[in-house]
């Protein structure tokens, strides 16, 4: 049980062009959802984190209109990179946490590697 | 500000070894979780084990324990009879009750070697 899918797993774009990543819940209902950043041998950075059915809340310096995040149901969250640029290039991470299943625990998707050229 | 702070930025043992990596973490919480998670050289991050801090039993699974001192604030991950498959970058990583974001630590690069 608990298992987080992400789409796509890799995604190549121009620069200016939005990109959509999803993350799922495949097996339980997340309440909350998480979106991490993790640029090469370095920890995770947390971007925001969205409660279904009301706006995301954004870490400190993350651009939320750069950043687009819809929580539109307990199994869906997207992220949305808007008129990305290279240096938006990463690796992204999505969490689900399901109370219901084991307090405070975030499952982890399998994440999004985007290149932007 | 909570952190935590893992010293062995990377870690080197033979296969069969026991392994430990350390984590401190800085909290004036009581009341709160503790993580071990893995990520291997696909990406996925992987639930290693889990501690809540108000068990003086220190969690186990498997070939994974953890040894938690809470008034030390150190909670550290044994491996024992390491497999290749253990290769991968493990982070500690510390919640509250009833708080929302995880604190990660920098991470531990371990290689298992044949």
């Amino acid at each position: 049980g608990a298992v987080v899918s992400q789409h796509p797993s890799r995604v190549i774009c121009k620069s200016g062009t939005s990109v959509k990543i999803e993350c799922r819940s495949l097996d339980f209902q997340a309440t909350t959802m998480f979106w991490y950043r993790q640029f090469p041998k370095q920890s995770l950075m947390l971007m925001a984190t969205s409660n279904e059915g009301s706006k995301a809340t954004y870490e400190q310096g993350v651009e939320k209109d750069k950043f687009l995040i819809n929580h539109a149901s307990l199994t869906l969250s997207t992220l949305t990179v808007t008129s990305a640029h290279p240096e938006d290039s990463s690796f992204y991470i999505c969490s689900a946490r399901a109370p219901r299943l084991v307090e405070e625990t975030q499952y982890f998707g399998p994440g999004t590697r985007l290149l932007v050229l | 500000a909570q952190t935590v702070t893992q010293s062995q930025p990377e870690m080197s043992v033979q296969e069969a070894e026991t392994v430990t990596l350390s984590c401190t973490y800085d909290t004036s919480e009581n009341n709160y979780y503790l993580f071990w998670y893995k990520q291997p050289p696909s990406r996925q991050m992987i639930l290693v084990i889990r501690q809540e801090a108000y068990k003086q039993q220190n969690a186990t699974e498997n070939r994974f324990s953890v040894n938690f001192q809470k008034a030390a604030k150190s909670f550290s991950l044994k491996i024992s009879d390491s497999q290749l498959g253990d290769t991968a970058m493990y982070f500690c990583a510390f919640i509250p009750w009833g708080a929302q974001k995880l604190v990660f630590g920098q991470g531990t690069r371990l290689t298992i070697n044949p």
